[in-house]
């Protein structure tokens, strides 16, 4: 079965760090593409960053861009989402999810306040 | 940036049809996929790759595509079909993912 386990939100003040995790299970994560999706309070989804199959390309959102880093381990079939200079508009729920031809399978997100 | 366009809401009765449109310049080019979200909870592909149903997605979902326009298509919508659904796709170089701002489905 395939499983996607999203770790490391909390409070965190402005102008902080936070590192997500995201352990997947059921698959081999070096077969594929992994996103990170957003959700902020009351709002729609939005896509925050993309990784290819070895971490040779990485894609962003422009709101990120420069702030967070998506990263990878294959070895630990681990993604991760280091989020540096946290501001309150990235308050939301962070998704990760398996890509391919769409997301097709979502964790169930972790949840990320930027407040002082 | 580039943007899809979704209608903020539809409305139908039980045993009704059920049209959620998504317009974004790339379309033609691009696939778009379908997510359905329910309050709380992750949300599910229920169209790929414009019109594909993925494993374990009911007969009544479809979808089409039309030039700039794709549409999801839920044939006798169902009170558990309540939810909000976004598009997804690509810009028209591949490069950035875009989702729509997302469709409340009301069947009532």
């Amino acid at each position: 079965e395939v499983r996607l386990v999203e770790s490391g939100g909390g409070l965190v003040q402005p102008g902080g760090s936070l590192r997500l995790s995201c352990a997947a299970s059921g698959f081999t994560i070096s077969d594929y593409w992994l996103t990170w999706v957003r959700q902020a309070p009351g709002q729609g989804l939005e896509w925050v960053a993309n990784i290819n199959r070895d971490g040779s390309t990485r894609r962003y959102v422009d709101s990120v861009e420069g702030r967070f880093t998506i990263s990878r381990d294959n070895a630990r079939n681990s993604l991760y989402l280091q989020m540096n200079s946290l501001r309150a508009e990235d308050t939301a729920v962070y998704y990760c999810g398996r890509t391919e031809m769409g997301i097709q399978y979502w964790g169930h997100g972790t949840l990320v306040t930027v407040s002082s | 940036s580039y943007k899809l366009t979704q209608p903020a809401s539809v409305s139908v009765s039980p045993g009704q049809t059920a049209r959620i449109t998504c317009s974004g310049d790339a379309l033609p080019k691009q696939y778009a996929y379908w997510y359905q979200q329910k309050p709380g909870q992750a949300p599910v592909m229920v169209i790929s790759k414009d019109s594909e149903r993925p494993s374990g997605i009911p007969e009544r979902f479809s979808g089409s595509s039309s030039g700039t326009t794709v549409t999801l298509t839920i044939s006798g919508a169902q009170a558990e079909d309540e939810a909000n659904y976004y598009c997804q796709s690509s810009d028209s170089s591949d490069t950035y993912v875009v989702f729509g701002g997302g469709t409340k489905l009301t069947v009532l």
